[in-house]
């Protein structure tokens, strides 16, 4: 069965950083596209970033650009995202997901909250 | 970036009619389009890809039409468990991938 663990989502002032992981199993992980979408408390989805089977290709949304990064362990089947200099808008439930070939999102996690406040 | 408006924002249906949804891209999207429906407190699950091929395990009454820039999910007769919020999202043009900001179906 496929699994996506989102975990590392807290509360933290604006300013702060946290790093997110999804702990991935029941498929060959190092054979997906791997991507965060997050989800503002009543509001839409949103891709945040996406990262190639390698990890040789990475992208982001604009407005996290600099801010955010995404990256992967395909020896230990484990996605990440390091979230720095967090601004409140940033404000979010994470979740984890793969891809075939940089193409639609399947989610299997729950997702992690992420509080952005002072 | 591609721009993704959904139709209607809200769709109010009884239960066993049908539901008509409507997504449309700012310019084509080839057949590069997906849908997910999204309950409270739930993860998206993934309905349909390639514009109309249904994702494992997705029941015959979703279908999707449409290529280019005008898109339709279908809900041939609508069961309880599909009161939810539908997206579309492109993946042809990227970065970013794009979504639609949502159908929500309630029942009527």
């Amino acid at each position: 069965e496929v699994q996506l663990v989102e975990s590392g989502g807290g509360s933290v002032q604006p300013g702060g950083s946290l790093r997110l992981s999804c702990a991935a199993s029941g498929f060959i992980f190092s054979s997906y596209w791997m991507n965060w979408v997050r989800q503002a408390p009543g509001k839409g989805l949103e891709w945040v970033a996406s990262i190639k089977q390698d990890g040789s290709e990475k992208y982001t949304v604009d407005s996290v650009r600099g801010r955010f990064t995404i990256f992967r362990d395909n020896t230990k089947n484990s996605l990440f995202l390091q979230m720095n200099n967090l601004r409140p808008d940033d404000t979010a439930l994470y979740y984890c997901a793969r891809s075939w070939s940089a193409g639609y999102f399947e989610y299997r996690g729950r997702g992690t909250l992420v509080t952005v406040s002072s | 970036e591609i721009v993704m408006t959904q139709s209607p924002a809200t769709l109010s249906v009884s239960p066993g009619e049908r539901a008509t949804l409507s997504c449309r891209a700012s310019q084509s999207v080839s057949n590069k389009l997906a849908w997910y429906q999204q309950k409270p407190g739930q993860a998206p699950r993934l309905l349909i890809f390639a514009a109309f091929t249904r994702a494992t395990g997705i029941p015959a009454r979703f279908s999707g039409s449409g290529s280019g820039t005008e898109f339709t999910l279908t809900i041939s007769s609508l069961q309880s468990e599909d009161f939810a919020v539908y997206y579309c999202q492109q993946y042809n043009n990227w970065p970013p991938w794009t979504f639609g900001q949502g159908t929500t179906v309630e029942i009527k």
